[in-house]
């Protein structure tokens, strides 16, 4: 898996949108760029993944650079349950019966104020 | 609720003891994922399973086993314990027989504490 780079950590105010950054240069073409968060001492959580194109769900904005080598994950209005550490992990695309672990690195602490 | 099922939630055992951790994976999920962690190390991926069959290794050590079972859920056992053993114990399942892509479902853990 390629390795990523994300800040140490963070802070936002509630209701302002956050924005995560990742730095992945060395990404390759078929590996996807997943954010996970694990609040607490809770069970990581998926957040959002994507090849190329923006994506957007639920939770989240995924904006990946046209170069692939960073994105930015989009938080619109963060809230204190917000709070947690945020994984950007880059991967090759699961498949049945494959082998690729997912790997996690240190995370993001991102802090949600009042 | 995630739908991985992961028992018990906590566990207290003393030094040179064997426990078992146990983890059902969410419902049409064939893999499964043990990750440890501890506070100093992060999320240490220890080893996955597919349909019964050991697929990926990570740093587990050799006091550690696991498996898994015809009905899929998986045990993890951890033996002749030591003090640096505690920590959380995750379990994850992915890829659905639809191969939704999204990667893994977590259970909440299991907090394993050694005196």
């Amino acid at each position: 898996d390629a390795k990523t780079t994300q800040p140490p950590s963070m802070d936002c105010a509630e209701g302002r949108a956050a924005n995560l950054p990742c730095n992945h240069s060395t990404i390759s073409g078929n590996e996807y760029v997943y954010w996970y968060r694990q609040i607490h001492s809770q069970g990581p959580q998926y957040i959002i993944h994507g090849l190329k194109n923006n994506e957007t769900n639920e939770m989240a904005s995924l904006i990946i650079t046209e170069d692939r080598k960073s994105s930015t994950l989009i938080l619109p209005h963060a809230t204190l349950r917000d709070t947690a550490v945020y994984y950007c992990i880059v991967r090759v695309a699961f498949a049945q019966g494959g082998s690729e672990k997912l790997v996690f690195g240190k995370g993001m602490k991102l802090t949600v104020n009042p | 609720d995630s739908g991985v099922t992961q028992t018990p939630k906590h566990l207290i055992t003393a030094t040179g003891q064997r426990v078992t951790l146990r983890c059902s994976p969410r419902s049409g999920d064939l893999s499964v994922y043990w990750y440890q962690q501890s506070l100093d190390q992060g999320l240490q991926f220890l080893i996955q399973y597919y349909n019964g069959e050991e697929r990926a290794k990570g740093n587990i050590l050799e006091r550690f086993s696991a498996q898994q079972f015809p009905d899929l859920h998986s045990e993890l056992n951890l033996s002749s314990l030591e003090l640096g053993d505690s920590a959380l114990y995750f379990c994850a399942s992915s890829v659905s027989v639809q191969d939704s892509n999204y990667g893994y479902t977590f259970g909440s853990g299991t907090r394993l504490t050694v005196v």
